[in-house]
């Protein structure tokens, strides 16, 4: 296993404009989460993917943050129009199936001026 | 909803010390807990588990076991090293889904 891995690593953007990220899981991982997490707090649940179906959703993630793995395999997050609040990291893990131990990327950290 | 609470840091400990960071979660469901941990500059990574009640996970001279009846899962270390300095966090998942996070605690060590 290579492990997760998630680019780009760092990102600063204007605010408005739309950004892209992109995850790499471990090989033969169906399972796919990403997380957020902002300075100094634990991170927040966004979606998950089971192969290539989306299946569920965090309150937290606004209409304009969508998300893909369309082959089951690499995921992206789009967050467009972005805002100062959106700043924050991003995390990607992946796991075997459910309730199987999540394995966490180094994660890619935006900041929105 | 779910939540997960623990202690709030910094903890500063003297090299040999021993440790001890609190986490309590809520009681709904049948969780899986553990403790992810944060050096320094990288990811998250996984340090125990429990799946159920009674449960210890061990990893790295670090313990915690899984008590049903005080909803807890404390992180327990009988002496601590330098390169334990990290930030702790405890998490549950959900019917084996997402995991909910505690707010971490971040461990620095002394020589």
């Amino acid at each position: 296993d290579t492990g997760v891995s998630q680019d780009p690593r760092h990102k600063i953007t204007k605010r408005g404009q739309n950004v892209t990220f992109r995850c790499d899981p471990i090989s033969e991982h169906n399972r796919l989460y990403w997380y957020r997490q902002t300075l100094g707090q634990g991170p927040e649940f966004l979606t998950y993917f089971q192969n290539e179906a989306q299946l569920e959703k965090s309150r937290l993630l606004s209409d304009r943050f969508s998300a893909e793995r369309p082959k089951g395999s690499f995921s992206t997050l789009e967050i467009q129009r972005t805002e100062q609040g959106d700043s924050a990291m991003y995390l990607c893990a992946s796991s075997r199936t459910p309730a199987y131990e999540q394995y966490f990327g180094p994660g890619t950290r935006l900041t929105v001026t | 909803g779910d939540s997960v609470t623990q202690m709030e840091g910094p903890v500063t400990l003297s090299e040999e010390a021993f440790l001890t960071i609190n986490c309590t979660y809520t009681a709904t469901g049948y969780p899986s807990l553990f403790w992810y941990v944060q050096y320094p500059g990288e990811g998250l990574q996984l340090l125990l588990k429990a799946t159920k009640a009674d449960d210890k996970g061990s990893n790295k001279g670090f313990e915690a076991t899984y008590r049903k009846e005080t909803t807890s899962f404390h992180l327990e270390k009988g002496s601590v090293q330098v390169s334990d300095s990290a930030v702790y966090f405890c998490a549950r998942d959900n019917a084996g889904n997402m995991l909910t996070f505690g707010g971490g605690t971040r461990l620095m060590v002394k020589p």
